[in-house]
Order: structure tokens, then sequence, then C-alpha cells
């Protein structure tokens, strides 16, 4: 089974800031990951897919990058609508793994 | 637009058993995969099942293998997650999601989430 780890697991940040969470994958998933924003009592939300495409209607101060096993999740400046919990998750494999999940606090 | 409803959420006893429901619209739905995905309360998610579009391929987390059957009914327009014995550590949040178009794709759209309590 591929593990998904993300780091850090909570951040602190102000508005303005620039945000960078991490995810690593235990083997390699090419760019089969995605990024996800889930708000208290919502359903997560896709932001990111192919590790570097912006979904549909998705603000474009979210960006992804990374290939093979290391991903980065980057918002250009944090915004107070972005205060929020953020998930990974690769979908090279027929498991779908989550990562652990960064939730960004309001510093 | 499209629209992932769940039902069938509720308070059960350990080893019992409860059938979830989806209702989807807004979309063809027998043309697209699709999943349930989990969160425990205060927890991330975790991933459930997923099936295909004609249902011919099925997966299991390892953590619900042999407990949990998902099936579909591409005529209702309806996907669903037979659950049995249940454990307290399937108490979570369960959301249906779809899979976007191509054969390798991320959980495009999301229901608002039925709750499983499993207790005493």
């Amino acid at each position: 089974d591929i593990q998904m780890t993300q780091s850090p697991s909570t951040l602190s940040a102000s508005v303005g800031d620039r945000v960078t969470i991490t995810c690593r994958a235990s083997q390699s998933i090419s760019s089969w990951l995605a990024w996800y924003q889930q708000k208290p009592g919502k359903a997560p939300k896709l932001l990111i897919y192919k590790a570097s495409s912006l979904e549909s209607g998705v603000p474009s101060r979210f960006s992804g990058s990374g290939s093979g096993t290391e991903f980065t999740l980057t918002i250009s400046s944090l915004q107070p609508d972005d205060f929020a919990t953020y998930y990974c998750q690769q979908y090279n494999s027929f498991q779908g793994t989550f990562g652990q999940g960064t939730k960004v606090e309001i510093k | 637009e499209v629209q992932l409803v769940e039902s069938g959420g509720g308070l059960v006893k350990p080893g019992g058993s409860l059938r979830l429901s989806c209702a989807a619209s807004g979309f063809t739905f027998s043309s697209y995969s699709m999943n349930w995905v989990r969160q425990a309360p205060g927890k991330g998610l975790e991933w459930v099942s997923s099936i295909s579009s004609s249902s011919s391929y099925i997966y299991y987390a390892d953590s619900v293998k042999g407990r949990f059957t998902i099936s579909r009914d591409n005529a209702k327009n309806s996907l669903y997650l037979q659950m049995n014995s249940l454990r307290a550590e399937d108490t979570a949040v369960y959301y249906c999601a779809r899979e976007g178009g191509s054969s390798l794709a991320p959980l495009d759209y999301w229901g608002q989430g039925t709750l499983v309590t499993v207790s005493s």
C-alpha cells in the first residue's frame, strides 16, 4: 500500500503570508496527486489534480508542484477564507490513500 | 448541477449492520466510478471503497475488506455501502464522492456526508 505523509500537521500563518505544505509518497505515484481543502462540518473540496492542475473555479493563489514522491501545495498570499485543513491524496493505485492533513490556523 | 446526497446513517450497536445510500443527480451516473470516503470524529480522511462505472472493478481498504460491500444501481442513479460486523472504529461521517472522468482521476464532487455511530 502507498503511504502519504504530510508536513507540517499544523501551520500558523497570517493573512498575506505565503504558505507551503508538503506531501510525500512512500513510492512513486508519477503526478497522480490531488489536493483538497476542508472546512469544519463541510465536505472536502478539490483544489488541485494531477499534481499541478488547478480545478475550475479555484483561485489562482493556489498552486501545486512535484512528481514522483514529493509534492507541494502553495498558497501565494493567504486569505481569510483559506484557513482550513488541507489533504493530499494519491490516486495512482486503486486504494486512494490520503495524507493525514495540515491545519492552517490564524497566527 | 452535480448533486450527491447520502442517507442511511445512524446509531448501531457493535456487530450490527447498516446500509448507506447515495443518490446522484446532475450528471450521467453510469459513466463515472464512485467512491466512499470516511472521516472519524476529529480525524482525517480515510478512503473506504470504490466501484467502477459498470461495477466491473471494486476495491476496498484493508480496514473494511470482508465486512463492507459497495454496489451501485445505474438505473436508479444510486450508490450503496452495505456495512456488516460494525465496530466502534467504524464511527465516522461517510461521504460518497465521484471520480473524474478518466481512468485515474481525483474525487471532484462530494456529498455532504452521513454520520454512522457504532456504540452500545
